[in-house]
């Protein structure tokens, strides 16, 4: 079956300190990968996605690759800032392109100190 | 900028009565889901819903789960007879087609005691 995980947290930076989440998949076929985020208080936000291998899906200064030898999708940010403190969630969908019926991992909390 | 949201954000209610969550998904959107976290787990999938019916459910959306968009605007979660397991962080979303963004709520942390 389709599965994902990711790395336990919490995660505590400092300020400009490199971010890396690593996040791996099990699927069928061909599936899409996301990060979404949650600030504290709010909904769940699409970061960032990829749909097909290769693809490097970035924002904010939030960059992951979708590898598919070895079926991750790692998150990464160069010089995180507190206003990034928030919990990070890998996903994917087993529609290629979509995110249909999307597969979570457990979610890795971020703390980023000044 | 549209969203999707939800009400209450948070629901204690006794083991064995029945709770309804409620979302207004964003008004042009199509597709519509319930996902569920406990605390401390994954989030999960429940249910997807488009053109006024069930397209898809999981194994824990039993016959106790129910989703009804009563009205073309509200987008429900019922729970017949709560049971303590039940106690969980439930997401709404909602998408314009199958393949495009999801935009989820802000959760319903739903308590059972």
């Amino acid at each position: 079956g389709n599965s994902v995980t990711q790395m336990e947290g919490p995660v505590t930076l400092s300020e400009e300190a490199f971010l890396t989440i690593n996040c791996t998949y099990t699927a069928t076929g061909y599936p899409s990968l996301f990060w979404y985020v949650q600030y504290p208080g709010e909904g769940l936000q699409l970061l960032l996605k990829a749909t097909k291998a290769d693809d490097k899906g970035s924002n904010k200064g939030f960059e992951a690759t979708y590898r598919k030898e070895t079926t991750s999708f790692h998150l990464e940010k160069g010089s995180v800032q507190v206003s990034d403190s928030a919990v990070y969630f890998c996903a994917l969908s087993p529609a290629q392109g979509g995110s249909e019926k999307l597969v979570f991992g457990k979610g890795t909390k971020l703390t980023v100190n000044p | 900028e549209p969203e999707v949201t939800q009400t209450p954000s948070h629901q204690v209610t006794q083991m064995g009565q029945e709770v309804i969550l409620r979302c207004v998904p964003i008004s042009n959107h199509l597709y519509f889901y319930w996902y569920r976290q406990i605390l401390g787990q994954k989030v999960e999938f429940l249910v997807s819903f488009y053109n006024n019916e069930i397209s898809e459910k999981s194994e824990i959306f039993d016959d106790q789960f129910s989703v009804e968009r009563p009205d073309g605007s509200n987008f429900t979660l019922k729970i017949r007879s709560t049971k303590l397991e039940d106690s969980a962080m439930y997401f709404c979303a909602s998408e314009l087609s199958g393949a495009t963004e999801a935009f989820f709520g802000q959760g319903t942390r739903l308590t059972v005691v």
